[in-house]
């Protein structure tokens, strides 16, 4: 079946890299993503990857993606206090109109 | 969030009521989705929609209905709420263009008493 997995907690220090992991099950997702929630808040798309491809970087955030190991990660470069939220990637599950979400992992920032 | 709306934002009802829960949306997506968000399961799809009077069952459908008879909205109903039914429930809506990703509502957070 589909299932999504993330670790639960991550805590970093202000200025650090924080490293989000993901693994997921189904080898023909077309398209995986990392979603940002504040509290409160729904999510929000940060970044997305399209199957065929590696790595993709965009501002701080750098995804790479092992497809062969099924794993998915997000680097924050620089973290910064306004990253604290709880990240969730997701994974498109082909030829569905549907999401599956993983566990969310909820990212701490300390100065 | 932009071109979705949620209401209400905070419901509390007792054991046994029917609740509806409304999501609207201003970008003429085709696709609706309802998903409730629980500590340690993440978001679990309950019901979806692709198109009006179009609708599918998710992974958590038991004790919940939809229904979409305009594009703009998509009802879910707990037709006799329970306790286990106290979550957060998110709409989101696609265009299904994939880069886009789909769009979240701010959340109605339901608690069943």
């Amino acid at each position: 079946g589909e299932d999504v997995e993330q670790s639960l907690f991550l805590s970093v220090r202000e200025g650090d890299s924080s490293v989000i992991n993901c693994t997921y099950t189904d080898s023909s997702s077309t398209y995986l993503y990392w979603y940002k929630q504040e509290p409160g808040a729904g999510l929000q798309l940060l970044t997305y990857i399209f199957s065929n491809m590696d790595m993709k970087q965009d501002q701080r955030l750098t995804v790479l993606l092992n497809k062969k190991d099924k794993h998915l990660s997000l680097r924050i470069a620089d973290t910064q206090t306004g990253d604290s939220a709880i990240y969730f990637c997701a994974e498109s599950i082909h030829n569905t109109d549907k999401l599956i979400f993983g566990t969310g992992t909820r990212l701490q920032v300390f100065p | 969030d932009a071109g979705i709306t949620q209401s209400p934002r905070h419901k509390v009802t007792e054991t046994g009521t029917p609740v509806t829960l409304r999501c609207h949306q201003t970008e003429n997506h085709r696709y609706m989705y309802w998903y409730r968000q629980d500590p340690g399961h993440g978001l679990r799809l309950i019901h979806y929609s692709y198109g009006v009077k179009d609708t599918d069952k998710g992974e958590v459908s038991d004790g919940y209905s939809v229904s979409r008879s305009k594009t703009e909205d998509f009802l879910l109903t707990l037709e006799s709420a329970t306790s286990s039914q106290t979550s957060v429930y998110f709409c989101a809506i696609s265009g299904r263009r994939p880069s886009l990703g789909d769009t979240f509502g701010s959340g109605t957070r339901l608690t069943v008493v």
